[in-house]
């Protein structure tokens, strides 16, 4: 069964600190896809990325970068100089396979970042 | 780009009584919907995964005849929480599928706030 792992229950920095979320996953497929959502106090997920698993690119989006290393199984997040308006709640999700039907994705438990000034 | 309608945002009802949840996919058809609960400061729990036409699919430990899914047509998805007590508020939001959308169809609506007194 697939399973997503953010260990970092929450995450407190300054404004303008770089910060990391981390996200480990487990399937035994070879095609999956994985996702990572904002979630902030409104409650409604903000799509932020999705990568599949045969691209292992890096990819960079303003202050957010993401690190997939399928050696490791993890798809980690990066937020450069950290704003305040970035205090969300931020879940990394699996999806294995893209078949007819029956897919459906697996969040990891969010990790809740808080920015200061 | 896909939006995902969810009505209504906030519901307050008293033990005993059903509430229904609507999803609807505003401009493109959802073959297949998928509805999820969270818990205060938990990550999101599928229920379930309606597809139009047949049946909904639930997830272990979900009570079919307390959670009632019906996906009647193409663009509308209902949730039907029946005979709701104090343990059902929750945060239930739904998904529904958009194979054309860079997030690989998971477009998520903006949740239900289920309060049961």
């Amino acid at each position: 069964a697939q399973k997503v792992t953010q260990a970092q229950t929450e995450i407190s920095v300054v404004e303008k600190e770089d910060v990391t979320l981390d996200c480990v996953y487990e399937t035994r497929d070879t095609t999956y896809y994985l996702f990572w959502y904002k979630q902030p106090p409104s409650g409604e997920l903000v799509f932020l990325i999705r990568r599949n698993s045969f691209d292992e690119q890096n990819e960079i989006s303003g202050r957010y970068s993401w690190n997939f290393q399928k050696s490791t199984s993890s798809f980690n997040f990066t937020i450069t100089a950290s704003q305040v308006v970035d205090s969300a709640v931020y879940f990394c999700a699996l999806s294995e396979k893209w078949a007819g039907g029956g897919n459906k994705l697996t969040f990891g438990t969010g990790t809740q970042l808080k920015v200061e000034l | 780009g896909a939006v995902v309608s969810q009505h209504p945002s906030r519901v307050i009802c008293k033990s005993g009584t059903s509430v229904k949840i609507e999803c609807r996919s505003l401009d493109f058809q959802a073959t297949t919907m998928f509805w999820y609960r969270q818990f205060p400061k938990q990550s999101l729990m599928l229920m379930a995964t309606s597809n139009e036409g047949s049946k909904a699919t639930y997830e272990q430990g979900v009570e079919k005849d307390k959670f009632l899914i019906n996906h009647a047509s193409l663009t509308l998805s209902t949730l039907t929480v029946t005979s709701a007590h104090p343990e059902d508020s929750s945060f239930y939001i739904c998904s529904a599928r958009d194979l054309g959308e860079p997030n690989y169809g998971y477009t998520f609506g903006s949740g239900t706030r289920l309060t049961v007194v």
